[in-house]
């Protein structure tokens, strides 16, 4: 059974430009989730999908940053016009929730951008 | 609102020595407690969970915490370290709050083992 899978491992981009990160969750969970980390920090949470659904983007920058997670294909966290400290590692994690909070979560190997 | 505190960004023992790292938290809703362990350049893997059943958790690679409501703590332990526990460990929180289950992380402790 394949864990979660993240593509590209390593993005290099240049300010202004896009960038598209990847997440195709464990199979059979339909819940996604996309931290961010910071260097010298820890995992912050950006958002939480489910199939065609934002369920919480609290922890997402207002502007130039976008997530979805389409009925059929990957969940895909979109930076427009990408800056310097957009620099990080972004990880996505998927769960089952069978049971609320108790659920685990199951990280892939995360993205780590860098900008140029 | 949920956070975590892990006193010590750097702990070093020596192999064979117990290894202990600290989590506080602070949650206004009943916590469930993670702790993750991440090894250089990949992703996080599931220690250990606590879920309001026992409070002596115990996980893989032979790491256990306890949960002590009193303290607000949720420390890691293991009795005797190994070389291949060195890596980076988070403890976090989260607890249903209009539906989502987020985690909260603490900035982590890089743990060191020295032979």
């Amino acid at each position: 059974n394949a864990g979660v899978m993240q593509n590209p491992r390593h993005l290099v981009r240049r300010r202004g430009q896009e960038a598209r990160l990847r997440c195709s969750p464990m199979k059979g969970h339909s819940h996604v989730y996309w931290y961010r980390q910071l260097p010298e920090e820890g995992l912050k949470f950006m958002v939480y999908l489910q199939k065609e659904n934002i369920i919480d983007e609290s922890g997402m920058p207002k502007e130039r940053f976008s997530a979805e997670f389409p009925k059929e294909g990957p969940s895909i966290l979109r930076i427009q016009q990408v800056v310097r400290g957009d620099s990080a590692a972004y990880f996505c994690a998927s769960s089952l929730r069978l049971a609320a909070s108790t659920d685990t979560q199951y990280f892939g190997p995360g993205t780590r951008l860098t900008v140029l | 609102a949920q956070s975590v505190t892990q006193l010590g960004s750097h702990v070093s023992v020596s192999e064979g020595a117990l290894v202990l790292l600290r989590c506080n938290y602070s949650s206004s809703v009943p916590p469930y407690l993670f702790w993750y362990v991440q090894y250089p350049n990949q992703g996080l893997q599931l220690l250990l969970k606590y879920t309001s059943a026992a409070t002596l958790v115990k996980g893989i690679n032979g790491f256990e915490a306890e949960f002590k409501k009193s303290e607000t703590s949720f420390h890691l332990t293991k009795p005797s370290a190994h070389m291949s526990d060195a890596a980076e460990y988070f403890c976090a929180v989260s607890g249903t709050q209009g539906g989502s289950e987020k985690l909260v992380f603490g900035k982590g402790t890089k743990l060191t083992v020295n032979p």
